[in-house]
């Protein structure tokens, strides 16, 4: 499976601000894909990062307020704007395995605290 | 669109007995049932999955079973080791490249 990383590996911002969100993959994906899990709770899909292509949000999720960049095969960025104590949690990129799709493979998270 | 629910929330078992996580979805057209492991201040890890066209897969100590006509799949850990403590996660998608939606979840305690 892709090795994949993040950074910040954590961060606590001040409400208002916004933070950008990096995802490195070590080889060429297809599909990578940005999810939000908040405390304690299960994973949500925010959006579909296509290289080429503007993103596709989830329900619930807006480009104003999560904007992501997918410049390369390589790596996706998601920036969390305006933030406010609410988007505290885990953010996770995950990517699809080459010739298979469905397969997902997670990097290790950024956790945000937003005070 | 897809719903997937997973039972039990939080699992208490002790070293070298079973545990059983069952989920289900709604959508018939899933074809594809991954299973993850969240160990605390870890991502998500793939540990197994299984797709529509097959009833039941292993994989040394962890297997997992389907019911496309009941709509409902099952993780099973044997002879449970207390590394094997964490938050598991059931997902079913429809299609190669389309989201996954997760099940909320179980937390498993191995007690030595």
């Amino acid at each position: 499976s892709a090795v994949i990383s993040q950074k910040p590996s954590r961060d606590i911002c001040q409400r208002g601000t916004s933070l950008t969100i990096q995802c490195q993959v070590d080889s060429q994906v297809t599909m990578m894909f940005w999810y939000r899990q908040q405390p304690g709770q299960s994973l949500t899909l925010i959006a579909t990062a296509n290289q080429g292509s503007e993103a596709t949000y989830e329900s619930g999720f807006v480009i104003d307020k999560f904007p992501i960049s997918r410049p390369n095969l390589t790596f996706s960025t998601l920036t969390v704007s305006n933030m406010s104590p609410e988007d505290s949690s885990i953010y996770l990129c995950s990517v699809g395995r080459q010739g298979n799709l469905q397969e997902q493979y997670f990097g290790p998270g950024t956790r945000l605290t937003v005070t | 669109g897809e719903n997937v629910e997973q039972h039990p929330s939080t699992l208490s078992v002790q070293e070298g007995d079973s545990a059983v996580i069952k989920c289900t979805y709604s959508d018939s057209a899933s074809n594809y049932f991954p299973w993850y492991k969240q160990e605390l201040g870890k991502g998500p890890q793939l540990i197994i999955d299984i797709r529509s066209n097959v009833g039941e897969k292993k994989d040394q100590r962890i297997a997992v079973t389907l019911n496309k006509t009941a709509k409902h799949f099952s993780l099973h850990i044997t002879e449970t080791q207390p590394e094997d403590s964490a938050v598991y996660f059931c997902a079913a998608s429809m299609a190669a490249g389309n989201k996954l939606t997760f099940g909320g979840g179980t937390r498993v305690l191995v007690k030595p």
